[in-house]
């Protein structure tokens, strides 16, 4: 069974400009969580999508949305870049049953913002 | 303001080894946890999970172990091999629909193992 899949694996954008990135789930997992990876703040919680709908949200503003199709496959989206969005943004994707809350995880998209 | 960066915990120890890494966590409404391992380059890779109605499991070469009065959680490593040296994260999640999806993740440790 494939793995999670993240892409783009590395970008470069500029303060101001937007960003969109994109997880594949593994097949059969219909939750998909992102978080963002940063050494002052580690591992936090961005958001979880579940059957298309936004079931849970971490604490970050605005700017940063995202979305889930009916193939679970998810996009999140960054607008107004700024300095410090410079992060690793991981996906993970969760099966059901016993296993439900153990997450998989991609190989995440490294983002550097200039 | 500046970030401060996390300053994380390290254990160092020899080929061979057992090796014990520990995790305090803060929601006593946690009812699930895992240890992940993080490579350089790599996405968190899940190592072994617990629920909090047990207190020890076993996996190859990995045991967590839960107390739930200190909220303290600790995975042991037995005959630690030079591909183990990584960071790890213990994780966190809580029944209910406010907490899908969601795992609070501890700051890490990095274990270096010397040949």
């Amino acid at each position: 069974k494939a793995g999670v899949t993240q892409t783009p694996r590395y970008l470069i954008k500029t303060r101001g400009q937007q960003v969109t990135l994109s997880c594949s789930p593994i097949s059969g997992h219909r939750s998909v969580s992102w978080y963002q990876q940063t050494p002052g703040q580690g591992l936090q919680f961005l958001f979880e999508y579940f059957s298309e709908t936004q079931r849970n949200k971490g604490n970050f503003p605005g700017r940063f949305s995202g979305r889930q199709f009916s193939n679970s496959r998810s996009e999140m989206n960054v607008s107004t870049l700024e300095l410090g969005d410079s992060a690793l943004y991981l996906c993970a994707s969760t099966g059901g049953g016993r296993a439900a809350n153990e997450q998989f995880f991609g190989p995440g998209t490294r983002l550097t913002v200039l | 303001g500046e970030s401060v960066g996390l300053h994380l915990p390290t254990l160092s120890v020899q080929e061979g080894d057992n090796s014990i890494i520990n995790c305090a966590y803060s929601n006593s409404a946690s009812d699930y946890f895992i240890w992940y391992k993080q490579e350089s380059g790599k996405g968190p890779q899940f190592i072994i999970d617990i629920r909090s109605n047990m207190d020890k499991r076993q996996g190859q070469r990995v045991t967590v172990l839960l107390n739930k009065t200190v909220k303290h959680l600790s995975l042991q490593i037995a005959a630690t091999q030079p591909g183990d040296s990584a960071v790890y994260f213990c994780a966190e999640n809580r029944a209910g629909g406010t907490s899908y999806g969601k795992l609070t993740f501890g700051q890490g440790t990095i274990l270096t193992v010397h040949p």
